[in-house]
């Protein structure tokens, strides 16, 4: 597609309930990276993936939080029992993977709401 | 751990005028600096990156500089007009090609 696209825009549930976010990345693009951003705060980095595997994972807050990429392009981000702190948009970003000159490109984000 | 401050948290100015909006950050072992603009409800979209060893960056009415040892970058923004407002969004590039982000300047321009 002609960006990153992500499923669903909105996404309400229940504390306690599992969801998962996708993340669409740019064709071609190797580095895929997803960010959370609570209201009026600056995104904070989650994961980064280049190609199928998890380079950086540092930034996932608690082992509810899992995200996978099982062919290089597509991306899931899975949160178990949903905590009402989990509350935010979550943001995915693409980018070639070449190097560190590389802009990264958002996707208008999932906003997730647990109640 | 790096940190990134924005100032001003939030501005509003009458259209035409001249506006600078300022970010730093606490450790210079960056590879670049990016300022993003965010409109509600949407995503990043980017509007210059600096690379670690330049000193700024150009496009249009924008223009970002970047003083690496100091720690700081400016956005300034030429003859600003009503479609300028958004969320402002500096960021620098860490090892790992992670984004680290402010919270933000929120614009408003008036017509």
């Amino acid at each position: 597609g002609a960006g990153v696209s992500q499923t669903p825009s909105n996404k309400v549930t229940e504390k306690g309930k599992y969801v998962e976010l996708r993340c669409d990345p740019i064709s071609g693009h190797t580095a895929l990276y997803w960010y959370r951003q609570s209201l009026g705060q600056g995104p904070e980095f989650l994961i980064y993936f280049q190609g199928t595997g998890a380079a950086d994972d540092s930034g996932l807050p608690n082992d509810r939080f899992f995200a996978v990429r099982p062919e290089g392009s597509v991306s899931t981000l899975k949160i178990q029992r949903t905590e009402r702190g989990d509350s935010a948009v979550y943001l995915c970003a693409s980018s070639t993977g070449t190097g560190k000159k590389e802009t990264q490109y958002f996707g208008p984000g999932t906003r997730l709401l647990v109640l | 751990k790096q940190e990134v401050t924005q100032i001003p948290a939030a501005l509003s100015v009458p259209e035409g005028e001249n506006l600078v909006l300022n970010c730093s950050f606490t450790d210079s072992a960056i590879y670049n600096l990016q300022w993003f603009r965010q409109d509600p409800g949407k995503g990043l979209t980017s509007l210059l990156l600096i690379q670690s060893s330049q000193r700024e960056q150009t496009s249009g009415r924008l223009n970002a500089s970047l003083d690496k040892s100091s720690g700081r970058s400016t956005l300034y923004i030429a003859a600003s007009q009503p479609g300028d407002s958004a969320t402002y969004l500096c960021a620098v590039m860490e090892y790992g090609n992670k984004l680290v982000f402010g919270a933000g300047t929120i614009l408003r321009v008036k017509s």
